[in-house]
Formats: C-alpha cells, sequence, structure tokens
C-alpha cells in the first residue's frame, strides 16, 4: 500500500496568511502514460464529511476559491492557502489514487493564530 | 445537484452486523463507482472499498476482505455496505463516495466526490 505523510500535524496561522501543507507518498504517484499525478486534497470542516478541493495535484475542482492551490510531483505534494480566512479552519487530507487501495494522508489541522 | 443521502445512526453489539444504505440523486447511478470510507472517531480517514454500480462487481480493502458486502439496487440508484462480526474498533462514521477519474489498462483511479453525509455506526455491548 501506498503511505501518505502529511506535515505539519497542525499549524495556526493568522488571518490573511499564508498557510502551506505539505504531503510525502512512499512510491511516486506520478504516472507516466500521461504525465499526471494521482493525488487529490480534501478540506473537512469539524461535524461535515470530507470536501473535494484539489485533484490531479494541481486541478481545482468547480466552486473552490483561487486562494487554494495545490502544487509538486512524484511524491512531494504541497497544498497552500494563499491567504488564510476564517471559514478555512478545517482539517485537510491527501489521497492517491495511483492505485489500490486508496489510501490518505493523516491530516493537518489548519487554526488562526 | 448530485447527492448522496445515508442511512441514519446505527447502534450494535459486538458479534453483529450493520447495513448502511446509500442512495444517489443527481446523476446517473451506473455511470460512477461507489466508494466506502470510515472515519473513526477523532481519527483519519480509511478507504473500506467499492462497488460498480453497473455490473456490482467489488473491490475491498485487505484488512476487510470477508468481512464486508457491498451491493447495489440500480432500480433506486442505491448502494448498500455491510460490515458483518462488528467489535469496538468498528466505531466510526461510514461515509458513501462518489468515484470520478479515470480508467488505464483496466485500473480504476478515483478522487471522491460528492460524499454524503456519512452513518455514525457505535459498537457496544
Amino acid at each position: 500500500d501506498i503511505v501518505m505523510t502529511q506535515s505539519p500535524d497542525s499549524l495556526a496561522v493568522s488571518l490573511g496568511e499564508r498557510a502551506t501543507i505539505n504531503c510525502k507518498s512512499s512510491q511516486s504517484v506520478l504516472y507516466s502514460s500521461n504525465n499526471k499525478n494521482y493525488l487529490a486534497w480534501y478540506q473537512q470542516k469539524p461535524g461535515q464529511p470530507p470536501k473535494l478541493l484539489i485533484y490531479w495535484a494541481s486541478t481545482r475542482e468547480s466552486g473552490v476559491p483561487d486562494r487554494f492551490s495545490g502544487s509538486g510531483s512524484g511524491t512531494d505534494f504541497t497544498l497552500t492557502i494563499s491567504s488564510l480566512q476564517a471559514e478555512d479552519v478545517a482539517v485537510y487530507y491527501c489521497q492517491q489514487y495511483y492505485n489500490s487501495p486508496l489510501t490518505f494522508g493523516g491530516g493537518t489541522t489548519v487554526e488562526i493564530k | 445537484q448530485v447527492q448522496l443521502v445515508q442511512s441514519g445512526a446505527e447502534v450494535k453489539k459486538p458479534g453483529a452486523s450493520v447495513k448502511v444504505s446509500c442512495k444517489a440523486s443527481g446523476y446517473t447511478f451506473t455511470d460512477y463507482y461507489i466508494h466506502w470510507v470510515r472515519q473513526a472517531p477523532g481519527q483519519g480517514l480509511e478507504w473500506v472499498g467499492r462497488i460498480k454500480p453497473s455490473s456490482g462487481g467489488t473491490n475491498s480493502a485487505q484488512k476487510f476482505q470477508g468481512r464486508v458486502t457491498m451491493t447495489g439496487d440500480t432500480s433506486i440508484s442505491t448502494a448498500y455496505m455491510e460490515l458483518n462480526r462488528l467489535t469496538s474498533d468498528d466505531t466510526a462514521i461510514y461515509y458513501c463516495a462518489r468515484g470520478s477519474g479515470v480508467t488505464v489498462a483496466g485500473l480504476i483511479h478515483s478522487w471522491l466526490d460528492p460524499w454524503g453525509q456519512g452513518t455514525l455506526v457505535t459498537v457496544s455491548s
């Protein structure tokens, strides 16, 4: 199974500042045939199910604010919130869909400083 | 809009079984996989398995094989997940989610969107 490791476990950021979350996979999730990274990011607010933010490592889902961006390739990925808003307080998860079983990172909690 | 609505909370005794339903609307049920993911209290996300509603074909994580049964009723656009021989470690919120993505060389690659609201399954004596 591909192991997904997120860092940090939690971070506190001031409103309007940048938040950066890292995700590392135990093997590459880059598919050579189409040069796509099989990685997604989700946001989960308290008491709610996860919500898809990004897929193909950097493609924003429709309706997701452009302050959210994804980057990286191979085994190292980053989710960036460029200007943190109060409504962004949540736990964020990465997920690989390169192969089965689907696996998730342990989550990163984002709070307001 | 695309929506997945799950059945209500369940309380079960150790050794019992639970069956959770997931009703889809707003899209053609047979066009997408349905995945099941669980989340233990205060913990992260764990993939349980998936079903292809058009054929009934299923795949599950190794730890659940032999204990989980996933089915679908295309006439009512509803997927089901049944988990047997419950223990306290199975206490969790169980989510269904639609799989979107690609199939390459027969392999399915899915991100999950949207998710159902979740069903809390509590296993307690």
